[in-house]
Formats: structure tokens, C-alpha cells, sequence
């Protein structure tokens, strides 16, 4: 069974904390996503890779970041935490190879922060 | 640039009546993928379905139905004889790119299915 997880369903966190949100796929899937979701605004993409150590700004970059170190694990990082971060974060991947491009989606993490 | 649109934000239905949501894409590519995801109260994406631009035939998976038509760039899905376990917010998304970059989602719409 394929397989996307995310660290943290739920995590609560202060104004000024450095957060790291972890993402693991297991498909061997080259591609991977950020998304944060808030009501009404549907999925905007915060950034992607598409291969070791490569990434791209999505919609939304600014006040985060990222690393991809390894092809399985892709880290959304929030360099200095701000109330306006409080969402849902989502973790995609996808390959070029299979599925004509679907993305597979993890839990997803619900972070608040104070 | 690739856009996708899902005019109805909620729709609410009582259990047992049809319901179809629908989905509006804008792109310039001729090779292009369309999809649609259920993301139940739980909040994980659940995917349903994906069309190739070149296969513009309908399908049908017990209840549920889909529309394509590329005259009108619409996608649409029904849901027939609805359950209350069909309550979710339902996106439809569209992939421009044969590298599954460009990636992009409509708004949602929250289906509300009442007993």
C-alpha cells in the first residue's frame, strides 16, 4: 500500500519558534508538495521538489522553507513562526512515471501557532 | 496559465437525492490531466478519478459519474442516490505538465448530506 506520512497530525507552537514539519513517501516518487489549506482559499502551493536537493517556489513561498536531502523525505521548515502559519499543511508526492502525475496526499498536520 | 474553477462553495443535499458538483479548468496545453480528490472530516485526500485530455469518455463507478467535455473545459461529477458518508469537500484539479509540476487545484466544495 503506498504510503505518504507526516510527522505530526497535530502541533501547537509559539510566535518566533523554529517549526519543522517532516514528510516521508515510499513510492520513489520524484516529485513532492506543500500545501497549506485554510477554509476558502482550497490548497496553495508553498513549494515543490522535483528531485534531490532541487526546489521550486509555489504560490506561497514567503516565510518558509525547505529542504530535500534524501528523495523520500521533504521538510517544510518555518524559519520564525507567525499566528498568520496557523493551518492545515499537506504533503504530496507524484512521478512523472506512473499515474499520469497523481498526487498522493499524507494526513496532513494541523498547526497552530501562538 | 492554468486555472480551475468550482463556482459551488457548499451545496447541501438530503440523503438519497442526485448531486452533481461542478468543475470549470482553463488551460492552453492540448495534453493535459484532470482529476478529482474527496477529502472526507478525517482531512486526508482521497483521490477518485483522472481523465487524459484525449478521452473525453464518461465514466461511471457505482455511484459516482463523471462528465467531460472539452467543448465547455468542464469536468463535472455526480454523485447519485447520496450518503451521508459522501459528506466532504470534493476539489477537482488539472496537470498541464507531462512532469506533474504544474499541478493545480480548484477552491473545493463542501457537500453536506443530511439524513
Amino acid at each position: 500500500d503506498v504510503k505518504v506520512t507526516q510527522s505530526s497530525r497535530y502541533l501547537v507552537k509559539r510566535t518566533g519558534e523554529k517549526v519543522f514539519l517532516e514528510c516521508v513517501q515510499d513510492m520513489d516518487h520524484e516529485n513532492m508538495f506543500w500545501y497549506r489549506q485554510d477554509p476558502g482559499l482550497g490548497l496553495r502551493l508553498i513549494y515543490f521538489s522535483y528531485d534531490v536537493k532541487m526546489k521550486e517556489k509555489g504560490d506561497i513561498p514567503e516565510g518558509y522553507s525547505v529542504s530535500r536531502e534524501k528523495k523520500e523525505r521533504f521538510s517544510l521548515i518555518l524559519e520564525s513562526a507567525s499566528t498568520n502559519q496557523t493551518s492545515m499543511y499537506l504533503c504530496a508526492s507524484s512521478s512523472p512515471r506512473t499515474n499520469y502525475n497523481e498526487q498522493f496526499f499524507g494526513p496532513g498536520t494541523r498547526l497552530t501557532v501562538l | 496559465a492554468q486555472k480551475v474553477t468550482q463556482a459551488q462553495t457548499e451545496i447541501s443535499v438530503v440523503e438519497k437525492e442526485d448531486v452533481t458538483l461542478d468543475c470549470v479548468y482553463e488551460t492552453r496545453d492540448t495534453t493535459y490531466y484532470l482529476f478529482w480528490y474527496k477529502q472526507p472530516p478525517s482531512g486526508e485526500l482521497v483521490f477518485l478519478i483522472r481523465r487524459n485530455s484525449f478521452d473525453e469518455q464518461n465514466e461511471i463507478s457505482g455511484r459516482y459519474s463523471w462528465n467531460f467535455q472539452k467543448s465547455t473545459s468542464s469536468f463535472n461529477f455526480t454523485i447519485t442516490a447520496s450518503q451521508v458518508v459522501d459528506s466532504a469537500v470534493y476539489f477537482c484539479a488539472l496537470s498541464e505538465s507531462n512532469y506533474g509540476q504544474n499541478f493545480v487545484f480548484g477552491p473545493g466544495t463542501r457537500l453536506s448530506v443530511l439524513p
